[in-house]
Formats: structure tokens, C-alpha cells, sequence
């Protein structure tokens, strides 16, 4: 699986757009961009998936420009329910290969 | 609907006991894997299986076993427990063939060695 980096951690107050940037200059051409979530104490869950340009769905939305090696996941007008880490993971959307998690980042949405 | 469930949800343990974290799916899934999570660490795999009766290891798989004798389960067991196993466990499953590759994680396990 293509390397990815993303930052630790950011800080965001109530109501801003949040956009977490994730560095893939690796990325293969048969890869996906897919991030998760994962709150306090619980196990990470999908919340989007893409492969070039915009993809929009109710939680958020993933830009990917045309080189393919970076994308951002914008959440708008975040809430304190929004804190959680995010993990940026790049591969082939199903088959064998296990999933690698990296430390993520780290989103902490202020009052 | 569908789920992936994990027992206990919490354990304590003495150092060089044998224990089993069971884990369960009904999604009917191949894929099924085993993580760890310690602060500063994010997720690390432990080993994973492809299906009944295939097991591999994964970047953390010292001091852990694990068995698929059915689709459903994916026990995990530390043959002699140590301090350095006190983690959250998480089990996942994935469909491996189909779909957008979406992996479903279990609620996880607490476990802690004294």
C-alpha cells in the first residue's frame, strides 16, 4: 500500500470547515483514497471513499486533484461530535490486502 | 442487520496467562484481521485470515495466535500474557471480493496484564 502522511493533530472551533490534507506521492493507479474515523473508544468506521476529483456524500467531501498524490477531506461546519482522529489509507478499493492504519490526525473541535 | 461483535469487552489478567479474545461477524465476510491500539502507536495489525483454515501474521503478531476454523470467528490468543500486551484490541472484517473494500471494526477489547 502507497505510503500516506497526514498531520498529528489540529484544532478547530465550532461551525468552521475543517480540510485535513493527506500527502500519497506513491499512490498506485489502481488505488483508492478511502479515510475513517474513529471516536474515543471506539473502533475506526468508513466514512468516504474516491478516486479522482470530488466525492461528496452526508458526513463529508474529498477533493482529489488530477495528479492523484494528495486529496483533502473537508467537513463542514464542524461540531464538538466531529472529534475524532481521521486516518487517510490509499490502496485497492477490495481484494486481499490488509488495511495499514498510520497514527492518523488527531481533530479536536472547541466550544 | 449485520454486526461484528467482540468478548469481553473488558479483561484483566496476570502475566503468563493463556488468554482468548473471541471474535464474532455475520456479514459472512473472508476477511477477517486483529489490531492493537496503544497511544502514540494508531492501529497495528496482529494477524489476519482469508478465509477457513488461512491465518497470517501481521507487523505485531509476536506472542499472538489466532485459528479460523468457520467463516463467523477469528479467536485471538496470548499463549502467556506480558505487560506489554495491555492494549485495546480491535477486531475487523472486510469482504475481500466485492464493494468498495469498507472494513467493519468490532467494538474492541480492553485488556489489561497486571
Amino acid at each position: 500500500l502507497a505510503k500516506t502522511t497526514q498531520p498529528i493533530s489540529m484544532d478547530s472551533y465550532e461551525g468552521q470547515e475543517v480540510n485535513i490534507t493527506c500527502s500519497h506521492n506513491n499512490i498506485a493507479t489502481n488505488d483508492y483514497i478511502t479515510w475513517y474515523q474513529q471516536f474515543p473508544s471506539q473502533g475506526p468506521r468508513f466514512i468516504i471513499q474516491g478516486y479522482k476529483t470530488k466525492v461528496t456524500n452526508e458526513v463529508a467531501s474529498l477533493f482529489i486533484p488530477a495528479d492523484r498524490k494528495s486529496s483533502t477531506l473537508s467537513l463542514p461546519r464542524v461540531s464538538l461530535s466531529d472529534t475524532a482522529v481521521y486516518y487517510c489509507l490509499v490502496g485497492p478499493p477490495s481484494g486481499n490486502t490488509p488495511l495499514v492504519f498510520g497514527k492518523g490526525t488527531r481533530l479536536s473541535v472547541i466550544a | 442487520d449485520a454486526e461484528i461483535t467482540q468478548s469481553p469487552r473488558h479483561k484483566i489478567t496476570e502475566t503468563g496467562r493463556q488468554v482468548t479474545l473471541a471474535c464474532h461477524q455475520t456479514w459472512n465476510h473472508n476477511n477477517m484481521f486483529w489490531y492493537r491500539q496503544d497511544l502514540g502507536h494508531g492501529l497495528r495489525l496482529i494477524h489476519y485470515s482469508y478465509g477457513v483454515q488461512d491465518t497470517n501474521k501481521g507487523e505485531v503478531s509476536d506472542g499472538y495466535s489466532v485459528s479460523r476454523s468457520n467463516t463467523e470467528d477469528l479467536p485471538l490468543t496470548l499463549e502467556s500474557a506480558a505487560s506489554s500486551q495491555t492494549s485495546v484490541y480491535f477486531c475487523a472484517s472486510r469482504s475481500g471480493t466485492s464493494g468498495n473494500g469498507e472494513q467493519f471494526f468490532g467494538p474492541g477489547t480492553r485488556l489489561t496484564v497486571l
